[in-house]
């Protein structure tokens, strides 16, 4: 069965601080890698999505991820991270049983003004 | 994309107790999915609601305790049933609406379940 983890809990930072939140599937084959945002009160958001092409994905509010296939990983960037990205982040690969996405612990940002 | 609205938003129920949790979509779709999201854990896929038949359910989760509804393309229902305190978690409704190879899901806004 497929599996992700997300080896950071709590990442704490500074505005303007560089983000970046580790994300590590197990699946060996073709994936469709997601990265879904949930600020504090607000349902899931996507953020941004991989299926095959240019390995550096960008997405929305100015994040990205790149997907490295010899690692396994999907990991997601953000140059100068702001006080608004403070969120949870769920990193997600499609593939479970019914179509569904399974999803990584989540990691908790909190950015200090 | 799709709107997704869930009833209640949260609740706090007495153990032994059974809560009905709805699902609305603005639109129809195909596939709903009923998630849980325990505290410091994942969402953990519980079930697919299937329109007209029978919901799926993950390994660990069984139709007495978790019946589901989906009596049409933009509605369904998860019940929890004799709720313990284990119970406690954050239940997300989601829907599939690519229909199509490009996958795009989408969630609502969860209902917070608390049970003492």
């Amino acid at each position: 069965a497929q599996s992700v983890s997300q080896h950071n809990h709590h990442v704490i930072l500074s505005e303007a601080a560089s983000l970046e939140l580790g994300c590590n599937y197990s699946y060996g084959g073709t994936v469709n890698l997601f990265w879904y945002v949930q600020y504090p009160g607000q349902h899931l958001q996507l953020l941004l999505k991989y299926f095959s092409g240019d390995p550096l994905v960008k997405g929305i509010k100015g994040f990205e991820a790149e997907f490295i296939k010899s690692k396994f990983s999907f990991n997601l960037r953000k140059p100068s991270v702001q006080w608004s990205d403070t969120a949870e982040y769920f990193c997600a690969v499609f593939g479970g049983s019914q179509g569904n996405l399974i999803f990584g612990k989540g990691t908790k940002l909190s950015v200090k003004p | 994309s799709a709107v997704i609205s869930q009833k209640p938003s949260r609740d706090i129920c007495q153990r032994g107790t059974s809560l009905t949790i709805q699902c609305q979509v603005d639109s129809q779709v195909t596939m709903m999915f009923w998630y849980r999201q325990q505290p410091g854990q994942s969402l953990t896929l519980i079930a697919t609601a299937n329109q007209g038949s029978e919901a799926t359910y993950e390994s660990g989760f069984v139709i007495d305790k978790f019946p589901i509804s989906r009596p049409n393309l933009t509605f369904s229902t998860l019940t929890v049933s004799n709720m313990s305190p284990e119970d406690s978690s954050i239940y997300l409704c989601s829907v599939d609406t690519s229909g199509g190879p490009l996958y795009e899901q989408y969630f609502g806004p969860g209902t917070r379940l608390t049970v003492t």
